[in-house]
Formats: C-alpha cells, sequence, structure tokens
C-alpha cells in the first residue's frame, strides 16, 4: 500500500531533551515536506526537500532541522524542544512540489507535547 | 503565506442534505485541490482540478472553479455521518511552488 509513516503518533518530552520524529515514504516521491497544525493558524510548512541531499526552510524554519540522505525517509529534528514547539505535526511526500500530478500524500501526524 | 481562504468556517448539516464549502484564493493558480482531514488524522487527498477547468466529479463530490472570480466550491451530496471531517482547498502555482492550504472547513453531519 502506498503511503507516509510517521512515527511515533504521540509523544511527551521535556524541554530541551532532543528528539527525532521519523518519516518514511514507499512511493519513490522526490518532494517531501514537514507541516505543524495548530488550531486557528493551518498548515505551515516547517522544511522541505525537492531530492536526496536537497532541503530547503519553508515559513516556520526555526528550532527544527531535516535530513534527506535517502530517497524515502525525511525525519524531523528538534535538537532542543521548547513549549512552543507543541503542536500536530505532518509529513507529506509527493511526486513534484507542485503536486500536479496526484496531490500530496500525508503521514498520520504526530502529536508532540513539550513540558 | 495564505492562499486560500474556505468559507464557511464551520457548517452543521443532517444526514443526507447536501454541503457545500467554498474557496477563495488572490493570485493567478494553475490548479487548485481539495483535501479531508479526520480529527487529528492526516489529509487525504480528494479531488484536484486545473485551471483550464470549470467542473470536476468524484463519486458524491463536485467541485467547481471559477478562475475570474478566484473561487472554488466543493459540493457533497446527500451527507453521511462519516463525511464528518474538516476540508481543506489547497492552490498550487507555477512550477518550482509548493501547494498553499488554507485552513479549513469543518464540517459535521448528524444522523
Amino acid at each position: 500500500e502506498a503511503q507516509v509513516t510517521q512515527n511515533p503518533r504521540y509523544l511527551i518530552t521535556v524541554t530541551g531533551k532532543k528528539l527525532t520524529v521519523t518519516c518514511s515514504q514507499n512511493m519513490n516521491h522526490e518532494y517531501m515536506s514537514w507541516y505543524r497544525q495548530d488550531p486557528g493558524l493551518g498548515l505551515r510548512q516547517i522544511y522541505y526537500s525537492m531530492n536526496v541531499e536537497v532541503t530547503d526552510k519553508g515559513d516556520v524554519p526555526e528550532g527544527y532541522k531535516v535530513s534527506r540522505k535517502e530517497k524515502r525517509n525525511f525525519p524531523l529534528i528538534l535538537e532542543s524542544p521548547s513549549p512552543n514547539q507543541t503542536s500536530l505535526y505532518f509529513c507529506a511526500s509527493s511526486l513534484e512540489k507542485t503536486g500536479t500530478s496526484y496531490g500530496y500524500t500525508f503521514g498520520s501526524g504526530t502529536r508532540l507535547t513539550v513540558v | 503565506s495564505q492562499q486560500g481562504e474556505e468559507d464557511p468556517q464551520a457548517l452543521s448539516i443532517q444526514e443526507g442534505e447536501n454541503a457545500t464549502m467554498n474557496c477563495s484564493y488572490k493570485t493567478s493558480i494553475n490548479n487548485l485541490q481539495w483535501y479531508r482531514q479526520n480529527s487529528g488524522r492526516g489529509l487525504v487527498h480528494l479531488i484536484l482540478i486545473r485551471s483550464n477547468e470549470r467542473e470536476k466529479h468524484s463519486g458524491r463530490l463536485r467541485v467547481t472553479l471559477d478562475t475570474s472570480k478566484k473561487s472554488s466550491s466543493l459540493l457533497i451530496t446527500a451527507s453521511r455521518a462519516a463525511d464528518t471531517a474538516s476540508y481543506f482547498c489547497a492552490t498550487g502555482k507555477e512550477a518550482g511552488t509548493a501547494l498553499i492550504f488554507g485552513k479549513g472547513t469543518t464540517l459535521s453531519v448528524s444522523s
């Protein structure tokens, strides 16, 4: 089944403790992206990647890092999480950045709470 | 970088009724897409309409696009309780730019 797999589904952590949210897709998509979703603010793009070793900032990149060492994986790293990073996070992938062919495929989400 | 704006923000209807949601955008696009999100879950792609198309159907979904008014509508016919979700429009522009998502319409269908 074609899908984007995110882990973990839920995560509670403490301020300053480094964490990684994993994202993997099995569709050979070139484009991958991370979003955070907050009430009243909609989906905001954090980082995206056009291909292996090619990443770029989205609208809200501060406090986050990403890497794209393999085509299928695009982990999101929070090196020193803070409470304002408490949010619902989504990974998405697509054949291309514009999503013109088949749109974006989203993972099931990671609900992160930083205390 | 908000582009699409859905209206209404929330909609409550009874099962069997039709649900209509609208999306307005500011600048020219080459495609517009609609997504559904069940509570706390990932967005699911529903339908894509290109700027040279005026109407598209998929099962109980009907999407229209009026580029002169910079607006689109999503009609769900004969709604079911399982249609309860948030619906987002996303606009695509020229090559090299990412989809931009609106803030969504929350649809509640009661039985």
